[in-house]
């Protein structure tokens, strides 16, 4: 079985600042995918970031950032230059063999003036 | 750019009726998924869909669900006798056949679903 944990319910950051989310993972599976989603209140899942178990450079898109730790089992989010537009859920998930999202509980980012 | 549709965007129904939420995929994608979002948690898988048949499933996924490719482009998620606590939002998610980035599923907007 395949388990994500968000252990930061809500954060605060200020616009243009960075922020990181954290994100473990727990999997007995050699190779995975670790995705980082967005919820805006609107309630759609926007796709941000994917990491391959098996990619050794961490992913980025844009402002996103995945700093993978394959070793801790950790792939937190960083988001540069926080906008306002970015306050919203972010869900972290891990794919298994049959390509089955397991999401993490999310965390809620705010974005402040 | 392509997305994956979803209708209807609500649904309200009352306990024991049969729902069916609807979802065009992206035309070139072979692999299908529901998820479903009870409010205020997590996303919680439901059911794979490869090939016309389902290729995995969560023990959310009983008897009272079914899936069905009916033509080339919808995809519908089937509840027959819908229960107060299948309240949440649908949502419908395909994947792209390149083996290289099949990993990335494309989501929907989601279907809320209201059982009264």
């Amino acid at each position: 079985a395949q388990k994500i944990t968000q252990t930061q319910p809500g954060m605060f950051v200020q616009e243009k600042e960075a922020v990181t989310l954290d994100c473990t993972y727990d999997t007995s599976d050699q190779s995975y995918g670790l995705f980082w989603y967005k919820q805006p209140s609107s309630g759609e899942m926007i796709f941000l970031i994917y990491q391959g178990s098996y990619d050794e450079q961490n992913a980025t898109e844009g402002r996103y950032s995945l700093n993978f730790q394959k070793a801790r089992k950790s792939a937190n989010l960083v988001i540069s230059a926080s906008q306002l537009g970015d306050s919203a859920m972010y869900f972290c998930a891990i794919n298994n063999a049959g390509n089955m999202l397991t999401f993490g509980g999310g965390t809620r980012l705010m974005v402040k003036p | 750019e392509p997305e994956v549709t979803q209708t209807p965007s609500h649904q309200v129904t009352q306990m024991g009726q049969e729902v069916i939420l609807r979802c065009v995929p992206i035309s070139n994608h072979l692999y299908f998924y529901w998820y479903r979002q009870i409010l205020g948690q997590k996303v919680e898988f439901l059911v794979s869909f490869y090939n016309n048949e389902i290729s995995e499933k969560s023990e959310i996924f009983d008897d009272q669900f079914s899936v069905e490719r009916p033509d080339g482009s919808n995809f519908t998620l089937k509840i027959r006798s819908t229960k107060l606590e299948d309240s949440a939002m649908y949502f419908c998610a395909s994947s792209p056949p390149d083996p290289i980035s099949y990993n990335e599923q494309f989501f929907g907007p989601g279907t809320r679903l209201t059982v009264l």
